[in-house]
């Protein structure tokens, strides 16, 4: 069974530091990582899609990589912003449950000004 | 494009209660999933469909039924509600089962009294 594990939970920043949460994955036969943003009371917002073919991934502050034989991936924020403040979530899509993503419990951002 | 929708937002009902939850996406997907999120669980896959007229079983299928009558409306059942059925539900859908980004509704608040 995938298990998928988020460090921290929760983490607390001063606006404008670099920031990195934590995903790793217990089987790494997987099709793609996505990892997405969770505002309060909102649905999910897709930030980032690595294929199991890919290392890395690239969007604006944001930059995620993906080591399969480690079973890791990092979400990498840049300059951290207030607005950044949400629930970070990654999820994995295995082959052999096509169709399913395995998420993690998250990790709650908070920036401060 | 509105992307997906959700229907309602929110609703309480009393147990043994019956009520559908409607899902609705207008980027022409092949795939459609329901979710459920509780509070230290994660998101969990309810069931999914693979086109029009077709339906799986995920994870925590119990309690619940689906249907795909249309390719862009993906119905969640409840027919006797309990208050273990308490929870946020989300609805996705992706262009392919694993190759693509999952693409997330906003939400709807169930509470089962």
């Amino acid at each position: 069974k995938q298990e998928v594990t988020q460090i921290p939970a929760a983490l607390s920043v001063p606006e404008g530091e670099n920031l990195v949460l934590n995903c790793s994955f217990t089987d790494s036969a997987i099709y793609n990582l996505q990892w997405f943003r969770q505002d309060p009371g909102k649905g999910l917002t897709s930030l980032l899609l690595i294929q199991s073919s890919q290392r890395e991934q690239t969007s604006g502050r944001l930059n995620a990589s993906l080591d399969k034989s480690s079973g890791r991936s990092t979400l990498y924020i840049a300059a951290s912003q207030p607005g950044d403040s949400a629930t970070y979530l990654c999820a994995v899509a295995r082959g052999s449950t096509l169709g399913r993503l395995y998420f993690g419990r998250g990790t709650q951002l908070t920036v401060w000004p | 494009n509105a992307g997906v929708t959700q229907t309602p937002k929110f609703r309480v009902l009393k147990t043994g209660q019956s009520m559908t939850l409607l899902c609705a996406q207008d980027m022409n997907h092949e795939y459609m999933y329901w979710y459920r999120q509780d509070p230290g669980m994660g998101l969990r896959l309810i069931h999914y469909s693979v086109g029009e007229g077709t339906t799986a079983k995920g994870e925590v299928p119990d309690g619940y039924n689906v249907s795909r009558l249309k390719k862009q409306n993906f119905l969640l059942g409840l027919e006797s509600a309990a208050p273990s059925q308490t929870s946020v539900y989300f609805c996705a859908s992706s262009y392919s089962l694993s190759g693509n980004e999952q693409f997330f509704g906003p939400g709807t608040r169930l509470t089962v009294l």
